[in-house]
């Protein structure tokens, strides 16, 4: 059992570029999300989906996309990097309802220079 | 103002002290709430679930003071291996994707 597993761990894109941020669970999870961590502030919440096939946008969705076709599977694109967008990204995924533990991905760590 | 609000910290303190952490949220419907652990360069993990008439996991005791909108860890017989942030959360409704975050408060434990 894996849990959330994240590709890469780490990248250096230039502004401009676009990029595909990978996330999958085994757990059979129907709740999947992606946050951002910067300094000094609470993790912020992207995009998140309740199964698949549905997606909807949290806080601060500028920016990127999402998509899942499956239920593992939630992968955050980067559309048009800005450096703005540096950050370490997490993916997490939990049983739907709000008593249920979270489970957290390693993390990716997005430089956009 | 900030949804969650935290003491950045850091609170640095010595093996076998007792240390406490506060924490105050915005909304008053909040639902849930929780501590999560995160070390250094790692993901949050939760730490625990915060119940209204306070709970206790070891060494660690978490209150929730509905009233005055704060939620509050203890953490005894601090250990070496306590040193981490430690990040609030919490729930506005019923639905996971209006968890937020606070920033954390970071904790170093010395020999």
């Amino acid at each position: 059992n894996a849990g959330v597993t994240q590709t890469p761990k780490f990248q250096v894109l230039k502004t401009g570029q676009s990029m595909t941020l990978q996330c999958a669970q085994d757990m059979n999870h129907e709740y999947m999300s992606w946050y951002r961590q910067d300094p000094g502030m609470g993790l912020r919440l992207i995009h998140y989906s309740v199964g698949a096939g549905i997606t909807d946008q949290g806080e601060v969705p500028n920016g990127y996309n999402v998509s899942r076709s499956t239920t593992e599977d939630f992968p955050l694109r980067l559309l048009s990097a800005a450096p703005s967008q540096t950050s370490v990204y997490f993916c997490a995924s939990s049983y739907l309802g709000d008593s249920y533990e979270q489970y957290f991905g390693p993390g990716t760590r997005l430089t956009v220079t | 103002r900030k949804e969650v609000e935290q003491d950045p910290g850091p609170f640095n303190v010595p093996e076998g002290a007792t240390v406490a952490f506060n924490c105050t949220y915005s909304n008053s419907a909040s639902q849930s709430f929780f501590w999560y652990r995160q070390d250094c360069r790692k993901e949050p993990k939760l730490l625990m679930s915060v119940y209204s008439s306070g709970n206790e996991d070891g060494r660690f005791t978490a209150q929730l003071n509905r009233a005055s909108q704060y939620i509050s860890l203890l953490i005894r017989d601090s250990k070496l291996s306590d040193s981490a942030t430690y990040l609030c959360v919490v729930i506005l409704t019923s639905n996971n994707n209006d968890m937020r975050f606070g920033a954390g408060t970071r904790l170093t434990v010395k020999p």
